[in-house]
């Protein structure tokens, strides 16, 4: 079946620091992957997605690249603010058959400090 | 936008009753909601899927005589957790996907269950 790996958090890290996410998954066929945002008291939100192979998302500074070869959809961004800090859901998107269905990772919690 | 709401936000109940949690799409009509089932730092797990008038589709190790989905229109979805015990105290989201958008989901802000 469809599965998502990420690095466990928490992730602590001070004001414009960098950040890397690893994310990695096993899916049969070809899923589009995802990065869900949830900060605190609130629901998932889009962060960024990429449809297939080689396409990189981003957005608000984030960025992730769909690496076939590495099964990978790491989560980086260059200079984090504190504004930040909230918990990343790596997804992946795979049809099944009978709808398309959304397979997600642990989730990853960054907290970042002044 | 697309904005999902979910009501109530937590509930306290006690252990034999039922729950009835609602799940909305304000802005837009949703063909397909989601229902998900998180555990404390554990992922979302899928638990059914809903198309607006039509039987909801279960996730395999989900019991739909405990976990009764009703999705009556395009804009609302309703989980009831009959006969509730401790062990299905959890942390419950929504999603919503909107026609002709592919695969993206919209997610509600979850609502938190607690049997005594």
């Amino acid at each position: 079946g469809n599965s998502v790996t990420q690095m466990e958090g928490p992730v602590t890290l001070s004001e414009e620091a960098f950040l890397t996410i690893n994310c990695t998954y096993t899916a049969t066929g070809y899923p589009s992957l995802f990065w869900y945002v949830q900060y605190p008291g609130e629901g998932l939100q889009l962060l960024l997605k990429a449809t297939k192979a080689d396409d990189k998302g981003s957005n608000k500074g984030f960025e992730a690249t769909y690496r076939k070869e590495t099964t990978s959809f790491h989560l980086e961004k260059g200079s984090v603010q504190v504004s930040d800090s909230a918990v990343y859901f790596c997804a992946l998107s795979a049809y099944t058959g009978t709808a398309s269905k959304l397979t997600f990772g642990t989730g990853t919690r960054l907290q970042v400090t002044l | 936008g697309a904005v999902v709401s979910q009501h109530p936000s937590w509930v306290i109940c006690k252990s034999g009753t039922s729950v009835k949690i609602e799940c909305r799409s304000l802005d837009f009509q949703a063909t397909t909601m989601f229902w998900y089932r998180q555990f404390p730092k554990q992922s979302l797990m899928l638990m059914a899927t809903s198309n607006e008038g039509s039987k909801a589709t279960y996730e395999q190790g989900v019991e739909k005589d405990k976990f009764l989905i009703n999705h009556a229109s395009l804009t609302l979805s309703t989980l009831t957790v009959t006969s509730a015990h401790p062990e299905d105290s959890s942390f419950y989201i929504c999603s919503a996907r909107r026609w002709g958008e592919g695969s993206e989901q919209y997610f509600g802000p979850g609502t938190r269950l607690t049997v005594t």
